[in-house]
């Protein structure tokens, strides 16, 4: 089974530095996507960036940027310019190509200090 | 993006009885639905896969006797707590992909969306 491990319960950063986020997972796999949610106070789960396996270019979204690394089974998320609005939880995911459900890493609570 | 949600929002209960929480998504036909829940301060665990006009999928260690699950229309699922225990007391969440057009085939990129969670205390 897929595990996902986020070694970071919680981080924390200065407004309108940079945080980076870890995460890497286990699979035998080779086809699957990854993604990064954030989940907010209101426990509303919201898509940050996902990534495909197959392709080598990190996805990027605005101040939001992935570093994959498909080898050492990788992917973590960087914070540019870190807004207050951006505290909150966020899960690292793991889905496989071929079966719908979604897997999730424990969590990273980041924390935007003024 | 699309829209789900989930009634009711937060419920409160006697230990024993039973409670269902629906999960609708308002814009497009789900033929699958997701149920996850998430003790405080800690990660989604899914829990069931809920296929439109078939049984659920449980995941291990998912009493599915307890946790009834029924996904009677595209637009609609339900778990069913049965006889709660304060145990049971979490977070559930229920999520949905939209499936490509004619197809009805989920494309694994596609996003998940969340519905807002309904909190069951069980007492």
């Amino acid at each position: 089974a897929q595990t996902v491990t986020q070694s970071q319960p919680e981080m924390s950063v200065q407004e309108a530095e940079t945080v980076t986020l870890s995460c890497t997972y286990d699979t035998s796999e080779s086809d699957y996507y990854l993604f990064w949610y954030k989940q907010p106070p209101s426990r509303q789960m919201i898509l940050v960036i996902r990534q495909e396996a197959y392709k080598q270019q990190n996805a990027t979204e605005n101040r939001f940027s992935v570093n994959f690394q498909k080898a050492a089974k990788s992917f973590s998320l960087k914070i540019s310019d870190s807004q207050l609005g951006d505290a909150a939880m966020y899960f690292c995911a793991y889905r496989s190509a071929w079966c719908n459900d979604m897997r999730f890493g424990a969590g990273t609570r980041l924390t935007v200090k003024p | 993006g699309a829209v789900v949600s989930q009634h009711p929002s937060w419920v409160i209960c006697k230990s024993g009885t039973s409670v269902k929480i629906e999960c609708r998504s308002l814009d497009f036909q789900a033929t699958t639905m997701f149920w996850y829940r998430q003790f405080p301060k800690q990660s989604l665990m899914l829990m069931a896969t809920s296929n439109e006009g078939s049984k659920a999928t449980y995941e291990q260690g998912v009493e599915k006797d307890k946790f009834l699950i029924n996904h009677a229309s595209l637009t609609l699922s339900t778990l069913t707590v049965t006889s709660a225990h304060p145990e049971d007391s979490s977070f559930y969440i229920c999520s949905v992909t939209s499936p490509l057009p004619w197809t009805g085939w989920v494309d694994p990129y596609n996003e998940q969306f969340f519905g807002p969670g309904t909190r069951l205390t069980v007492l």
